[in-house]
């Protein structure tokens, strides 16, 4: 099966600065990346996502770039805000049915 | 418009004993997903439904089984509890035509 690795456990950033999380996956087969966002006690929620056929993606301060020859993926937060603070975990999915999430990064931003 | 709901919130089971999460989605999805959630592991797909009518395994299925009971409802079943399956438990579902998964808010399952 797919095996998703995901870096770093935590991040702990100044607010305003960049954050950078990066993803590993092993099957090329895959051909849907998501990030979801999830509070401390809250459920997971998507942030964005990459199809295999895109390079990249962009909403306002959050962006997601696909190496698919490299088979990684990464998601790029700007301006970080206090509120950005949350844990984030990366998935990969082969046609929408089993999806693989790597282990998750604590962000921590600092005001 | 409630989105995803699960039932129990919390539950707490002595070891050898059986239940049932509940799950439902008023979204008229066609796909539905149960994954359990461990400290520092991320989520992991406990078995997924493609579509009304059709179960399959996920990565981590041992010890538990699942219902597509109609398009609205995809129940999870603990026929014996272990402490290893205390976690907590998200159920999920998406539509065809999107790539968005919508989670529950989640069952926190204590087997002592």
């Amino acid at each position: 099966g797919e095996n998703v690795e995901q870096h770093p456990s935590t991040l702990s950033v100044q607010e305003g600065d960049s954050a950078v999380i990066k993803c590993t996956y092993s099957d090329s087969a895959s051909n849907y990346f998501p990030w979801y966002k999830q509070e401390l006690g809250k459920r997971p929620q998507l942030i964005i996502d990459i199809r295999s056929n895109v390079g990249e993606k962009k909403d306002q301060r959050i962006a997601v770039t696909l190496n698919k020859t490299a088979k990684h993926f990464s998601l790029h937060i700007t301006e970080t805000q206090p509120e950005d603070s949350a844990v984030y975990f990366c998935a990969a999915s082969k046609n929408f049915n089993k999806f693989y999430f790597g282990s998750g990064t604590k962000l921590n931003v600092k005001p | 418009n409630a989105g995803v709901t699960q039932t129990p919130k919390f539950q707490v089971l002595k070891t050898g004993q059986s239940m049932t999460l509940q799950c439902a989605q008023d979204m008229n999805h066609n796909s539905m997903y149960w994954y359990r959630q461990d400290p520092g592991m991320g989520l992991r797909l406990i078995y997924y439904s493609a579509s009304e009518g059709t179960t399959d395994k996920g990565e981590v299925p041992n010890g538990y089984n699942v219902s597509r009971l109609n398009k609205r409802e995809f129940s999870l079943r603990l026929e014996s509890a272990a402490p290893s399956q205390t976690s907590v438990y998200f159920c999920a579902s998406r539509q065809f035509s999107y790539n968005e998964q919508f989670f529950g808010p989640g069952t926190r399952l204590t087997v002592l």
